[in-house]
């Protein structure tokens, strides 16, 4: 079992509301990358952060947003929640941004009413 | 961008025959490709990956090979064992590891 925790679990919002999620890496872990993952579907890169700083952005708008805090945890936020956006938030922590191999988390299942 | 297909999406064997799995990519930079395994409800696991320097890794039952000049990874399981049920996502990464691109993924069921 790796070291990776999210939280909430999950999370009921409703259309134009704002969200937070969190995401504690692994131990020794100082990359985290969040991705989406809709029913039925492959996990979506959302974006990665490298010692505190954004590495890397996907085909996401920005309203998705994130940080990372000096001790690698990582929070994604949502403004303006869409129908849409319902889904499996995971992220997923690794040693360096350079072809670190990657262990998610337990995900959050967000649905937007 | 980077694009990932996999094929199938659907898979059904008979517990004890092998599974074979099969991506291709379409950025020849790409050089990190992992496997990862999702049991309903569950987390991705990463089961097994390969870098380009190499042609084919092996991890008990399960092998992964590539062929970069054809840009396409299969993923092989052997002797299959019900446990072996889950969704098999394939990934390719650029080498800077900050953008996975997975496939859709490929429903294995193993059939006791």
């Amino acid at each position: 079992e790796t070291g990776v925790t999210q939280s909430p679990t999950h999370l009921i919002k409703t259309r134009g509301q704002q969200v937070t999620l969190r995401c504690s890496s692994q131990s020794g872990h100082n990359t985290v990358s969040w991705y989406q993952q809709a029913l039925g579907q492959g996990p979506q890169f959302i974006f990665q952060y490298y010692r505190e700083e954004e590495n890397g952005r996907g085909n996401f708008p920005p309203r998705f947003s994130g940080l990372q805090f000096p001790n690698y945890s990582s929070e994604l936020n949502v403004n303006a929640l869409e129908l849409d956006d319902s889904a499996l938030y995971l992220c997923a922590s690794s040693f360096g941004s350079f072809e670190g191999e990657q262990y998610f988390g337990p995900g959050t299942r967000l649905t937007v009413t | 961008g980077e694009n990932v297909e996999q094929h199938p999406s659907t898979l059904s064997v008979q517990e004890g025959d092998s599974a074979v799995i099969k991506c291709t990519y379409s950025d020849s930079a790409s050089n990190y490709f992992p496997w990862y395994k999702q049991e309903l409800g569950k987390r991705p696991q990463l089961i097994i990956d390969i870098r380009s320097n190499v042609g084919e890794k092996k991890d008990q039952r399960i092998a992964v090979t590539l062929n970069k000049t054809a840009k396409h990874f299969s993923l092989h399981i052997t002797e299959t064992q019900p446990e072996d049920s889950a969704v098999y996502f394939c990934a390719a990464s650029p080498g800077y590891g900050q953008n996975f691109v997975f496939g859709p993924g490929t429903r294995l069921s193993v059939l006791p």
